[in-house]
């Protein structure tokens, strides 16, 4: 069981929009501890796609966004397309582990 | 271009060892912490082990300690994992990573894995 709990599956049409929630505790997320997102295409490496909660590196299309609240986060994706079919994961840092942690992962499908 | 590039996957049995290495190029390695992630078949990321810049500061996931132990080489730009007692949950693809940091900063570059099967 992760530390951070995201939700197994989600899926959306092409042009829709969705959204990946990420819920942490006290000693995460809630702890202050920024939240960043990576999308694993298939067969491939993860790739940061949002870090510090908000932030999209060099390269990132702006139809992904990341959000935070409480000891939650989210990654939404607009204008759905077929290429953002992949795994995305959260990760953030854990006080009481003095370390760092992932959650389980969320497939999105594109219909 | 910045690179992390992986190698000494391979098979090996139950209770063996294995040891395995990142090369890093592109960066100045000594800036950066690094890590090791992992993931088994079918499976999430797991977070497996982290250095800091210096080889200081060290972090093992509860599921490795003791048997794990990381190190890096500054000089050779070469990040090492060594891997102990193996056992066949300790089954997947091995991702280096780098992290401006140690602690509270993003993974923003990973190789592409190296594997590691554990069988008899």
């Amino acid at each position: 069981q992760s530390v951070l709990t995201q939700p197994p599956s989600v899926s959306g049409a092409p042009g829709q929009r969705v959204t990946i929630s990420c819920t942490g505790s006290s000693s995460n997320i809630g702890a202050t501890y920024d939240v960043h997102w990576y999308q694993q295409l298939p067969g491939t490496a993860p790739k940061l796609l949002i870090y510090g909660n908000t932030n999209r590196p060099s390269g990132v299309p702006d139809r992904f966004s990341g959000s935070k609240s409480g000891t939650s986060a989210s990654l939404a994706i607009t204008g759905l397309q077929a290429e953002d079919e992949a795994d995305y994961y959260c990760q953030s840092y854990d006080s009481s582990l003095s370390g760092w942690v992932f959650g389980g992962g969320t497939k999105l499908t594109v219909l | 271009e910045v690179q992390l590039v992986e190698s000494g996957g391979g098979l090996v049995q139950p209770g063996g060892s294995l040891r395995l290495s990142c090369a890093a190029s592109g960066f100045t390695f000594s800036f950066y912490s690094m890590h090791w992630v992992r993931q088994a078949p079918g499976k999430g990321l797991e977070y497996v082990s982290a250095i800091s810049t210096n080889g200081g500061s060290t972090y093992y996931a509860n599921s490795v300690q003791g048997r794990f132990t990381i190190s890096r080489d500054n000089s050779k730009n070469t990040l090492y994992l060594q891997m102990g007692s193996l056992r066949a949950e300790d089954m997947a693809v091995y991702y280096c990573a780098r992290m401006g940091g140690f602690g509270d900063f993003p993974l923003d570059v990973w190789g592409k894995g190296t594997t590691v099967t554990v069988s008899s």
